[in-house]
């Protein structure tokens, strides 16, 4: 069975520190990978999608980027934190050919203080 | 273009009492449709799905949703609320040919009381 993973769950960080979220996905080869934000009280916003190793699509422009090393690797960074970075953010992933039934990790909450 | 209006931010309602989410839906194509559940702190769980074959479509936890074309909307029904239904639930639409994009309605909180 596939599991997806997402680390760390909780993060703390002061304005303008870096930071790296981590994603990764098992049992499956090739999947899409998706990252999503989500801010308090509100829906869900996607911030980058990829259908392969190195190829990332952003859909917001934003204070933030995302990089995909490893065919289930999938990691979310920023070089300098913004206070409005703060909120819960979730990995999915899709399998090839079902692109539509996306399947969540268990989200990592980000403070920025 | 697409997008998802949930009617309701909020619903309360008694345990062992009906549930009702509603869901409309614009699409340019013929949409997928989805219902994820999120528990507090957790990420989102697929509830359901409707993918243009039968119109009711069942999920798990006893929930299930009817999609109906001519009103636009695809809305979530359970016969009987559950203290663990109390969650936040998300109405999900994708175009079939928009590749892999979902677009995420605003989400409504589930309240159930004893």
């Amino acid at each position: 069975s596939q599991t997806i993973h997402q680390w760390p769950a909780t993060l703390v960080q002061p304005v303008g520190s870096p930071l790296s979220l981590e994603c990764t996905v098992e049992g499956t080869s090739n999947p899409n990978l998706y990252w999503y934000r989500q801010a308090a009280g509100r829906g869900l916003q996607l911030l980058f999608y990829s259908v392969g190793i190195g190829q990332i699509s952003s859909e917001v422009p934003q204070n933030l980027s995302a990089s995909r090393p490893q065919d289930r690797q999938f990691i979310l960074s920023s070089k300098k934190l913004l206070l409005s970075d703060s909120g819960f953010y979730l990995c999915a992933w899709t399998r090839q050919g079902v692109p539509y039934e996306q399947y969540f990790g268990p989200g990592t909450r980000l403070t920025v203080t | 273009a697409q997008s998802v209006t949930q009617l309701d931010s909020h619903v309360s309602v008694s345990e062992g009492t009906p549930v009702l989410l509603r869901c409309n839906y614009s699409s340019s194509y013929s949409p997928s449709l989805f219902w994820y559940v999120q528990h507090p702190n957790k990420g989102l769980q697929l509830l359901l799905k409707y993918t243009s074959a039968a119109t009711l479509v069942k999920g798990i936890n006893g929930f299930e949703a009817e999609f109906k074309k001519s009103e636009t909307s695809f809305h979530l029904t359970k016969p009987s609320a559950h203290m663990s239904d109390a969650a936040e639930y998300f109405c999900v639409v994708s175009p079939h040919n928009a590749g892999n994009m979902l677009t995420f309605g605003g989400g409504t909180r589930l309240m159930v009381k004893p």
